[in-house]
């Protein structure tokens, strides 16, 4: 069992329809990234977080620790948040990153 | 700006050549790491370096060397290209000189093809 799981795997929507993407995990950790994968391959890190919630323009990431659980929420999504999203995880111990596979988003316009 | 740079984009080798794969980041960060991606099997770690001259192994490593002899480049090293070294590579950079950010830098990435 990977111990970063992501889902849906695939997801296509409509633009302007709310996005949530979902990551559990299985080990204790001391941080929690989201990254964003465009076609061609430059990965961007668009949260990292620890507890509780954050916010970047139409992005929300928040993260349950005790549930070992975290979701990225887009609003009012648009084709350009067309990508693949990937959760990864520091470990707490040894600080060892450990990705999840992937969430591979699609907005039709 | 922050930037991570990759030398090369694509490259294509042949089987059994020497590949080098560079990457440069200009942030003074002490942790630098090469990941391979592959379809359906994500991001996995092959080298990462906490440190000038230092060298960890990540989870496949084989096939690999890395060297670390300046603190802004992170070099990866085929030493005799296989087939089933064609893949995505990506460098990352991160820092520990402040535990609250620990970002994560990515380079564009080198997509590699080994005939």
């Amino acid at each position: 069992k990977n111990e970063v799981e992501q889902s849906p795997q695939n997801l296509t929507a409509q633009e302007g329809e709310f996005i949530t993407i979902n990551c559990s995990y299985s080990v204790g950790i001391s941080a929690l990234h989201w990254l964003q994968q465009h076609p061609g391959g430059g990965i961007v890190s668009l949260f990292m977080l620890s507890s509780g919630k954050k916010k970047h323009g139409r992005l929300i990431a928040t993260i349950n620790i005790q549930e070992k659980h975290s979701s990225l929420h887009i609003t009012a999504s648009h084709p350009r948040d067309s990508a693949v999203y990937i959760c990864a995880v520091r470990r707490a111990i040894g600080d060892k990153i450990i990705f999840g596979k992937g969430t591979r988003l699609h907005i039709l316009p | 700006d922050v930037k991570v740079t990759q030398s090369s984009r694509y490259l294509v080798k042949r089987t059994g050549e020497k590949v080098f794969l560079e990457c440069v980041q200009d942030m003074d960060h002490e942790n630098m790491f090469w990941y391979r991606q592959d379809p359906g099997l994500g991001l996995r770690l092959i080298y990462f370096s906490y440190d000038v001259k230092m060298k960890e192994k990540g989870d496949i490593p084989e096939g690999y060397s890395v060297s670390r002899e300046k603190k802004e480049r992170f070099s990866l090293i085929l030493e005799s290209a296989s087939t089933n070294q064609t893949s995505m590579y990506l460098c990352a950079s991160s820092s520990t000189s402040d535990r609250d950010t620990g970002e994560l830098f990515f380079g564009e990435g080198s997509r590699l093809t080994v005939l």
